[in-house]
Formats: C-alpha cells, sequence, structure tokens
C-alpha cells in the first residue's frame, strides 16, 4: 500500500528561524512528489521534483528528493508569521493520482 | 483568469439526504480530481475523471458515493443518503492532460457537515 509520512506533524519556531519538513514515501510506479502549502483554503503548489539532487528555490523556500532514499525535504528560510500553514507532501504516480501525506502543521511566532 | 471552481463552499445535510457538489475546472483543463479531507487528515484520492470518463475510481466509497464529468458542464461529485462520516472538505483539482510535467490546481473546497 502507499504510504507518505511526513515530520514533524507539528513545529512552532519564532520568526526568523529556519526550518526543515521531512517527507518520506513508499509508491508504486512513482513519478513526480509535489509540496503544498494549506492555509484555510484549498492546498496552493509550492514545487515539484521529478529528479534526485537537484534542489529547487523560490524565495526562501527550497526542496530537494532523493529517489534512491525516497525521501524529500522542505526548507524554509528566515520564516515569517506568512508561513504558518500546513505543509503537504505528495508523491504523484504515473497514472497521475496524487498521494498526500497528513501534512506538518507549522505555527510561526511573532 | 478563473481557477477551479466549486459551489456550494458549505453545504449542511441532515442524515439520509442527498450532497450534489460541484467542481468546474480551470478553462481548457480536461482533467478533474476530486479528494477527500477529513478532520486532521492529509488529503485522499477519491476518483480521476476526464470528459465523459472515469478514469479511476479506486479510491471512492463502494455504496452512496458517484461522480461525473459530462461533456457540458461541471463535475459532480454526488453523495446519496450522508451520514455523520460523510462530514469532511471535498477538494476538485484539474489538470490540462496526463502527464509527470502537470500539477493538479485545486478549487477552495466544498465543506459538508451533516447533522
Amino acid at each position: 500500500e502507499d504510504k507518505v509520512v511526513q515530520s514533524p506533524l507539528s513545529l512552532v519556531v519564532h520568526e526568523g528561524d529556519t526550518v526543515t519538513l521531512n517527507c518520506s514515501y513508499e509508491v508504486t510506479n512513482f513519478r513526480s512528489l509535489l509540496w503544498y502549502k494549506q492555509e484555510k483554503k484549498a492546498p496552493t503548489f509550492l514545487f515539484m521534483l521529478t529528479s534526485s539532487g537537484i534542489e529547487k528555490k523560490s524565495g526562501r523556500l527550497s526542496s530537494i528528493l532523493d529517489k534512491k532514499e525516497l525521501f524529500s525535504i522542505l526548507n524554509i528560510t528566515a520564516t515569517q508569521t506568512g508561513d504558518s500553514a500546513i505543509y503537504l507532501c505528495a508523491p504523484k504516480t504515473g497514472d497521475d493520482k496524487i498521494i498526500f501525506g497528513k501534512g506538518t502543521r507549522l505555527h510561526i511566532l511573532p | 483568469n478563473a481557477g477551479v471552481m466549486q459551489n456550494p463552499r458549505h453545504l449542511v445535510r441532515r442524515r439520509g439526504q442527498e450532497a450534489r457538489l460541484r467542481c468546474s475546472p480551470v478553462k481548457g483543463h480536461s482533467h478533474v480530481y476530486w479528494y477527500r479531507q477529513l478532520p486532521e487528515e492529509g488529503l485522499k484520492f477519491m476518483v480521476y475523471l476526464q470528459k465523459e470518463n472515469i478514469i479511476d475510481e479506486s479510491g471512492m466509497p463502494k455504496e452512496r458515493f458517484s461522480a461525473e464529468f459530462p461533456k457540458e458542464g461541471p463535475s459532480i461529485l454526488r453523495i446519496q443518503q450522508v451520514v455523520r462520516g460523510d462530514s469532511a472538505a471535498y477538494f476538485c483539482a484539474s489538470s490540462p492532460r496526463t502527464g509527470t510535467t502537470d500539477t493538479q490546481y485545486f478549487g477552495p473546497g466544498t465543506r459538508l457537515t451533516v447533522l
């Protein structure tokens, strides 16, 4: 059965701190891995990773995939209160199914 | 520049009633996906549809749930004889075509409450 495990489940840090969110997966017919940010509405797309070892960056966020060890990390540097959200890791299969983890609930204290 | 539209945003039903959830994909997108998010849980895949076809319904409960994506009009997720356990947020996503390079764009969700 396909499995996605995110850790930690929740995290509270102070503004300005750097955080690392982890995602490990076991998925048959793996094609790519997506990261989403979910606030009080629908998830919004952050990154799609298809190749190992290539870091993707967007401002203070970055992410990398290790297809051999079956995990990905999402880094956020210089966190701000607006980064408070649930971050979802979601492997995508070759038949276009996305399997979501339970997410990491991140809370940034001012 | 409309994204995925879902309506209603909030739906309240009594046990035994029917719930109909609508999803209009991004203009030009022909692939629609439905997900359910139970309280304190991640999103779970339910069904994947293309126009007039169900491609993958492996995540749909066997009874009471059905989905369609007609040639014209929105995709509909239908839940018959709702029970309290159906209370959840239901998200629809769309993509333009199949392929690893296409991400899915999510709608705002419909929050179903069953009394």
